[in-house]
C-alpha cells in the first residue's frame, strides 16, 4: 500500500459543470501523475507533476488542468466537463529516490470513476 | 509514438496451467518496463518491473522477461490459480519517472 487516496471515488455530473478530482499521498514522493482508463484507449497520462507547482501536460491533456501546491496533493480539474470525459481516473506517484517505494516503480490510487451526463 | 501491444485480449486457462503472457512495444528505447495487476473495479497493482539493461525478474510464481532489442516482454505465471484470474497490463517508460505506455491489457481467466 502506498498511501494514496483519490476522492470522490464516484461523481456524476452534468455536461458543462466543472469537476475537481483530488490525489492525496501520506508520504513526500515527489513525481505524481493523472491517467485515465477508458475501453478500447487503455490507460492514457493527462497531466503529471514532477514537484510542488511543477507540471507538464500528457497525452490526452486537452480539457484538463492541474495543480499542487502541496507534495501530498495533485488535484485534476475538469473546467467544463463534457460527455467524452466520462471515465474512470487513476492518480499515480512515484519517487526517483525510492524511500518507501521501488525505485522508478509508478503506484495507482483506487481510481475515480466519473459519469458526465 | 511508442506503442505497446498486447495479444490475445482475453485467455481462459485450466488451474495449475504455467502461461505465458506476450507484450510487444515498437522503441526498444525504453528505460523499463512494468507489469501490472488490475480486478475489475479496482486500482492498478505493481507485479515487477524490468529495467532496460536487466533480462528478467521473479517474484514468486511470476517471472517477466525482457528482450530490449526485439521490442518484447513476457509474463510467466507458474501453476495458475482461481485467484490469478486478473487483467495483466505492461507498460513502458523512456525515462526515469516518465509517462508510462501501457498495452491494452489481458484477461485472464484460470477455471478451477
Amino acid at each position: 500500500d502506498a498511501g494514496i487516496t483519490q476522492s470522490p471515488r464516484h461523481k456524476v455530473t452534468e455536461t458543462g459543470t466543472p469537476v475537481t478530482l483530488r490525489c492525496h499521498q501520506t508520504e513526500n514522493h515527489r513525481y505524481m501523475y493523472w491517467y485515465r482508463q477508458d475501453p478500447g484507449h487503455g490507460l492514457r497520462l493527462i497531466h503529471y507533476s514532477y514537484g510542488v507547482k511543477d507540471t507538464d501536460k500528457g497525452e490526452v491533456s486537452d480539457g484538463y488542468s492541474v495543480s499542487r501546491s502541496k507534495t501530498e496533493d495533485f488535484l485534476l480539474t475538469l473546467e467544463s466537463a463534457t460527455s467524452s470525459q466520462t471515465s474512470v481516473y487513476f492518480c499515480a506517484i512515484s519517487d526517483p529516490f525510492g524511500g518507501t517505494l521501488s525505485t522508478d516503480t509508478q503506484y495507482f490510487g483506487p481510481g475515480t470513476r466519473l459519469t458526465v451526463l | 509514438k511508442q506503442e505497446v501491444t498486447q495479444i490475445p485480449a482475453a485467455l481462459s486457462v485450466p488451474e495449475g496451467e504455467n502461461l505465458v503472457l506476450n507484450c510487444s512495444f515498437t522503441d526498444s528505447a525504453i528505460y523499463n518496463l512494468q507489469w501490472f495487476r488490475q480486478d475489475p473495479g479496482k486500482g492498478l497493482t505493481s507485479l515487477l518491473l524490468i529495467q532496460s539493461s536487466q533480462r528478467e525478474q521473479t517474484s514468486g510464481r511470476l517471472n517477466a522477461s525482457l528482450d530490449k532489442s526485439s521490442g518484447r516482454s513476457t509474463l510467466y505465471i507458474a501453476a495458475s490459480q482461481p485467484g490469478d484470474s486478473a487483467t495483466y497490463l505492461c507498460a513502458v517508460t523512456g525515462g526515469a519517472n516518465s509517462k508510462l505506455t501501457f498495452g491494452k491489457g489481458i484477461t485472464l481467466s484460470v477455471r478451477p
